[in-house]
């Protein structure tokens, strides 16, 4: 099947601990990003790579930390996690502005809980 | 202020009826403006995208853009109670990078 997976999709942690989160895509796309759904159900960019590139890197703590190995993949490691960090964060991909752009193709989401 | 603004609603509509959702963004260089559905638990979807001005239909669904009023509106035609969820409404960041900055969402409910 072609699209957007996430792993794990629940993730329940104390605070303090380190957790990472990965996406992979296999539509061909060139950008990938990291969003964050908080209880309000507000979507918020955080990071987007393009072909392994940092693009964008909004104001996020730095015990947030992506790495994309290649463009089909963008990992999220979180380091000593809070409370204030249980959310959904959702992986998405899009082609780049050269190829056209037509919105973005999230990945299935990964519950974060912090307790 | 808000870079886009929806009414958080809920809107409730009966079934058979048009659900008529709106959008305000404030970024005036913006020239791509998308829809996503979001079911409870789920992940976004896109439903709609529009470039230009004026209306573009697909199947139940009409985007409507203004660019000059800075507002974007979908139209539900012969709404169902599988429409129920919430919609977000999704404009591209001037800046570049293909940023997609999201309203908060308007939740539509529709009642049989």
């Amino acid at each position: 099947d072609t699209a957007v997976s996430q792993t794990p999709k629940y993730l329940v942690t104390q605070m303090g601990n380190d957790k990472s989160i990965k996406c992979e895509q296999n539509l061909g796309h060139d950008t990938m990003y990291w969003y964050k759904q908080d209880s309000k159900k507000f979507l918020k960019i955080m990071f987007s790579y393009n072909n392994k590139e940092l693009i964008i890197n909004e104001t996020v703590p730095n015990r947030f930390s992506p790495k994309s190995p290649d463009k089909a993949h963008l990992n999220l490691h979180i380091n000593s996690l809070e409370l204030g960090d249980s959310a959904v964060y959702f992986c998405a991909s899009s082609q780049e502005a050269g190829k056209g752009f037509y919105g973005y193709t999230f990945g299935s989401g990964t519950r974060l809980t912090v307790v | 202020q808000k870079e886009v603004e929806q009414n958080s609603g809920p809107l409730s509509v009966p079934e058979g009826a048009i659900a008529s959702l709106n959008c305000t963004y404030s970024d005036r260089g913006s020239q791509s403006f998308f829809w996503y559905r979001q079911y409870s638990g789920k992940s976004p979807e896109l439903i709609m995208s529009i470039y230009s001005n004026g209306d573009k239909e697909d199947g139940r669904f009409t985007a409507q853009l203004n660019k000059a009023s800075q507002y974007v509106s979908l139209l539900i035609r012969d709404s169902q109670p599988s429409d129920s969820a919430t919609y977000l409404c999704a404009v591209v960041y001037a800046g570049g990078y293909n940023k997609l900055i999201f309203g908060a969402g308007t939740r539509l409910a529709v009642h049989p």
